[in-house]
């Protein structure tokens, strides 16, 4: 069964820091893998999805992630915070066409 | 386009009363998902029609919940007798194709 694990529940940065949101993932088949973002009481918005083709996949609003096989790993990241980035990030692994979520990790950007 | 709708936003209800929830895809989307986002519990898959095909309910937690998707188009998700452990938010996704899904604002639901 696809899993993924996401790395600290809360993460604080500056702005203008860099931003590392950790992912790793269990899967038995080449997976399917997202990030979505959630802002506060709205729904979940798309990033960036990586479905075998680059490694490395850039998103919406600056973010990238790398798809690393031998890590199992698709951290997420983004040169320089904003304050806006501020919300909730999950990531998630697409299994027999539902997603399977991560925990999530709040991003605490402070001025 | 329009994105995908749900309503109500918010609904309160008593413990032992039954709630529908409703769900308005993109246009043109085939497959249509129910999730539930609690505290306790994190982002949970429910259930998943796509077209015609008998619907995937091996996420529903109970028999007190049901979907129904009318026409290929709206979803109506309900529970029956609520409980205070099913307050939560309901989100609502669809996808045309089979990566890619697009996500309602949710309706947060609290049983009193």
């Amino acid at each position: 069964a696809q899993s993924v694990t996401q790395l600290g529940s809360h993460v604080s940065v500056s702005e203008g820091a860099l931003v590392l949101l950790r992912c790793n993932y269990s899967s038995s088949v080449p997976p399917y893998l997202f990030w979505y973002v959630q802002y506060p009481n709205q729904g979940l918005q798309l990033l960036l999805k990586y479905t075998s083709a680059a490694t490395l996949v850039k998103g919406i609003n600056g973010f990238e992630a790398e798809f690393k096989k031998s890590e199992t790993s698709f951290h997420l990241t983004k040169p320089s915070a904003h304050m806006s980035d501020a919300a909730e990030y999950f990531c998630a692994v697409k299994g027999f066409q539902k997603l399977v979520f991560g925990t999530g990790t709040r991003l605490l950007v402070s001025p | 386009g329009a994105g995908v709708s749900q309503s109500p936003s918010n609904k309160v209800t008593e413990k032992g009363k039954d709630v529908e929830l409703r769900c308005d895809p993109i246009s043109g989307h085939t497959a249509l998902y129910w999730y539930r986002q609690s505290l306790g519990q994190g982002l949970e898959f429910l259930i998943y029609f796509q077209g015609n095909s008998a619907p995937d309910k091996s996420g529903l937690p109970s028999d007190r919940f049901s979907a129904e998707r009318t026409g290929g188009s709206v979803s109506t998700l309900t529970i029956q007798r609520t409980q205070q452990e099913d307050s939560a938010v309901y989100l609502c996704a669809s996808s045309r194709d089979t990566d890619t899904q697009y996500f309602g604002p949710g309706t947060r639901l609290t049983v009193l």
